[in-house]
């Protein structure tokens, strides 16, 4: 258990739709990162927040936003939602001190499925 | 130029065997991490190993160790006496620490059978 806990684990929902997805970090991590992995495919950076502010942005469509609340706690919000959305979404979470062992520790993801 | 490149897209070995997931990275920044994730095909990212770029000793953690060539950009992962539940998918990653935050980058993976 890496600590990073996810909600919910799967998704089924239609095309056109909104879906929120939550993710804690682990106890004591202000950064944030989210993740999209589509079928048999490599993870794609979305977007990153530090402390509750956003710190980079990837390739994250309009469509989608997040935010990080100030508990720490983020929610990635995916809209108009398509079946190309259909993937298993990541957050990870990290310390961010520099000179650290740092690393990312990833939640179970969420399996969206857009049908 | 890609920062993380894993060129072995699927790799078999043989139950008991040793085998080595190749990575190189690329960066101009001084002091980096390496990592290196396991996902099942159940689906989670596993943490499995991690180097520190001033670090002199090869990072080892059971049957993992990562052989780190500086020089060579290199942070090839050896898994040692290969067992069935090693079956996944690897992920080589870097961290920078750039413009006060650290950024992470993601290798495309490699997916490994070991065959019984």
């Amino acid at each position: 258990d890496s600590g990073v806990t996810q909600t919910p684990k799967h998704l089924i929902t239609a095309t056109g739709q909104r879906v929120t997805l939550r993710c804690s970090p682990r106890s004591g991590d202000l950064s944030v990162y989210w993740y999209q992995q589509s079928l048999d495919q490599g993870l794609q950076f979305l977007i990153q927040y530090y402390n509750g502010e956003e710190r980079a942005k990837g390739n994250i469509l309009e469509r989608f936003s997040a935010q990080q609340f100030p508990d720490l706690h983020s929610e990635l919000n995916l809209s108009s939602l398509e079946l190309g959305d259909s993937a298993l979404y990541f957050c990870a979470s990290s310390v961010e001190e520099r000179g650290a062992a740092e690393t990312q520790y990833f939640g179970p993801g969420t399996r969206l499925l857009v049908l | 130029a890609q920062k993380i490149t894993q060129t072995q897209p699927g790799m078999f070995v043989q139950e008991k065997e040793a085998v080595t997931l190749d990575c190189t990275y690329d960066t101009s920044d001084q002091s980096y991490g390496l990592f290196w994730y396991k996902q099942p095909s159940s689906g989670e990212m596993i943490f499995l190993i991690y180097q520190g770029s001033y670090d002199e000793q090869n990072a080892t953690e059971g049957r993992y160790s990562l052989n780190f060539q500086k020089a060579r950009k290199s942070a090839n992962l050896v898994i040692s006496a290969s067992q069935l539940g090693d079956s996944a998918m690897y992920f080589c990653a870097m961290r920078e620490f750039l413009y006060n935050f650290n950024k992470f980058y993601f290798g495309s993976g490699t997916k490994l059978n070991v065959k019984p």
